[in-house]
């Protein structure tokens, strides 16, 4: 089955920095890859998300990239602010046609702080 | 508002008394799951299920008991509970559609067993 990497476990940033945040996949047939953020309390949310068919993907402070032949994606989160500290969670799946990714295979997850 | 809801948020119990997490969810989805949580360990899948009445195991299903009798309820059944189940749980849902498959969280549940 699917093996998801990631690193680091803990990341502490001033405010204003950039933080990075990588992946690594075992499955070359997995085809979609999201980033979740757990605050304190809640569920993980879908923050962005990259398909095998493009390498990269932006939305505004966030970025993702991925790199299909060395099997590793990654988080950048630009100008990053106290609110942004949380748990970042990257995961893997294969899609089926006609189907979903409803089989999630997660990392264990990087706890950000953002300093003031 | 679209949401996966789940009862109880919190959940003492002793070992061996059945207990029932509920999880339901009114975006109309096909798909949904169940994970846990558990400290240094990410987010492991229990059981999912792609529709009414088909449901399969995950990554980590021992001990657990899955049921899809209506489209929206996808209930987590522990049969005899045992410590090593105490955990934080996650429902979650998402469509079949392609390029609407996001899939939403619930907002947990913690569960010790004593």
């Amino acid at each position: 089955g699917e093996n998801v990497e990631q690193h680091p476990s803990t990341l502490s940033v001033q405010e204003g920095d950039s933080a990075v945040i990588k992946c690594t996949y075992s499955d070359s047939a997995s085809n979609y890859f999201p980033w979740y953020k757990q605050e304190l309390g809640k569920g993980p949310q879908l923050i962005i998300d990259i398909r095998s068919n493009v390498g990269e993907k932006k939305d505004q402070r966030i970025a993702v990239t991925l790199n299909k032949t060395a099997k590793h994606f990654s988080l950048h989160i630009t100008e990053t602010q106290p609110e942004d500290s949380a748990v970042y969670f990257c995961a893997a799946s294969f899609r089926h046609s006609g189907g979903s990714n409803y089989k999630l295979t997660f990392g264990k997850g990087t706890l950000l702080t953002v300093n003031p | 508002e679209a949401q996966v809801t789940q009862n109880p948020r919190y959940l003492i119990t002793v070992t061996g008394k059945k207990l029932t997490v509920t999880c339901s969810q009114n975006m109309n989805h096909e798909y949904m799951s169940w994970y846990r949580q558990d400290p240094g360990l990410g987010l492991r899948q229990i059981y999912y299920s792609m529709n009414v009445e088909v449901t399969d195991k995950g990554d980590v299903p021992e001990g657990y008991k899955v049921s899809r009798k209506e489209k929206r309820n996808f209930p987590l059944i522990l049969e005899s509970p045992s410590p090593n189940q105490t955990s934080l749980y996650f429902c979650a849902s998402s469509s079949r559609v392609r390029g609407e498959d996001t899939q939403y969280f619930g907002p947990g549940t913690r569960l010790t067993v004593l």
